[in-house]
This record gives C-alpha cells, sequence and structure tokens, in this order.
C-alpha cells in the first residue's frame, strides 16, 4: 500500500503559487521523499526529492516539515501546462527490487486561466 | 540526464493475440525494472520487477503467465501481454532503475496505450 496521503484535488489561479501538502507519517530514517506529476497519457515527470532539509531546483520547492511527517511541494508560478496529477512518493534511495515506487492516488492540479 | 525509450507508444490489437512493449534505457544500465499498468482515472499500480538475467516477481493478482518479462539485458526490458482480452486494455509503463546508486531522479517511459478488441 501506498505510505502517503494527499488531497484528490486542488485548484489554483494561473500565476499563483500552487502549495500541495502530502502527509508520509510513518516514513523511515531513510526515506526520502519524491514527487512527480503525470500528465494525461504520458510517463511521470519527476519533479524533486528530499531528505530532511528543504529543496529547490528550477522546476519547483519541496518543503519538509522537522519530524518528516509531512511535506509540501510549491510550484511558484503555476501555468496552464502545469494541470497534472501530482504524486508524493517515499522511498529508499538506490532501492533496487526489493523497495517498490508505490504510487497513492495523487492530487489533480488544475491550473485556472 | 537518464534517458529512457518505450516502445511502441500505442497499439491495437485483436483479442487473442500478443503484444510486445519493449522498454530501453539509452544511456544507463538498468539492473533492474520495474512494470506498471494504469488504468483511467486510476494511478499507476505496480505489475512486476525484475532483475537483469533473473525472473521477474509478479505482484498480486498479476498473471505471470499472461504477462511475460523479459529482462535478459541491462538495457532492454521486454513485456509481452499474450492471448490479449479488452480487459487487458490500460497504459503500460516501465521505469529501469541503474544498479549503481545513489540514485535520484527515476525516469519512467513514456508508456504504450494498449487497447484490445
Amino acid at each position: 500500500d501506498a505510505k502517503t496521503t494527499q488531497p484528490p484535488s486542488m485548484d489554483c489561479a494561473e500565476g499563483r503559487a500552487a502549495n500541495l501538502p502530502c502527509n508520509h507519517s510513518t516514513i523511515s530514517g531513510n526515506e526520502y521523499v519524491y514527487w512527480y506529476r503525470q500528465i494525461h497519457s504520458q510517463g511521470p515527470q519527476y519533479i524533486i526529492h528530499g531528505l530532511k532539509n528543504n529543496e529547490t531546483n528550477e522546476m519547483a520547492s519541496l518543503i519538509i516539515t522537522e519530524d518528516r511527517k509531512s511535506s509540501t511541494l510549491i510550484l511558484p508560478h503555476a501555468t496552464l501546462r502545469d494541470t497534472a496529477v501530482y504524486y508524493c512518493i517515499v522511498r529508499v534511495v538506490s532501492g533496487g527490487s526489493n523497495y517498490k515506487l508505490t504510487f497513492g492516488k495523487g492530487t489533480l492540479l488544475t491550473v485556472n486561466p | 540526464g537518464a534517458v529512457v525509450s518505450q516502445h511502441p507508444s500505442r497499439v491495437i490489437c485483436k483479442s487473442g493475440t500478443s503484444v510486445k512493449i519493449e522498454c530501453r534505457s539509452l544511456d544507463f544500465q538498468a539492473t533492474t525494472m520495474f512494470w506498471y499498468r494504469q488504468f483511467p482515472k486510476k494511478s499507476l499500480m505496480l505489475m512486476a520487477t525484475s532483475n537483469e538475467g533473473s525472473k521477474a516477481t509478479y505482484e498480486q493478482g498479476v498473471e505471470k503467465d499472461k504477462f511475460l518479462i523479459n529482462h535478459a539485458s541491462l538495457t532492454l526490458s521486454t513485456l509481452t501481454v499474450t492471448s490479449a482480452h479488452p480487459e487487458d486494455s490500460s497504459f503500460y509503463i516501465c521505469m529501469p532503475e541503474p544498479g549503481t546508486g545513489p540514485y535520484y531522479g527515476y525516469t519512467f517511459g513514456s508508456g504504450t496505450r494498449l487497447t484490445v478488441v
């Protein structure tokens, strides 16, 4: 079973920040938080990952709470092309076949003009 | 970055026939391959995991004789849907994982839309 919980859907106005929450209360010490998104009929696209520090890249920022039980993905200036299903996943890095990359139901983010 | 090629992107086949889906890692060696299936408006469901040169491990409820996985090389894995039926119509996605780590940004294939008529 998936180890994460996300709201099923969210709306965001174009140009505004989109903040997508994720709960992972049973995360282990060696598990990273990954975020992926999937645009209709495409494979999932990697966005960002983190262990315990906040992370930022050209796509997004990841804020992880100090107890690591939840995190927030931030798209600073959402565009219409950011409309997608966003998945939060926890997994050890370099897991191999013993560590499944399990997807929950994700959050459908709809960016409105 | 890692480049993954999955073919075909779309296939329509007649009921009872077999379909082969290829997944290639173009710039890295994939020790492990994950195969997923996704039904409309649903999340990705892991079907099976394979290590290069070994038999695949199938998730509960996935028929190993229907979904044949071959991972004979470090750059190529194939999923064959045998004797396909309309209920096998789905979106199939691969994810190769390198053997050397750490590896952070897992790259998925672009997916194969299978329609069985």
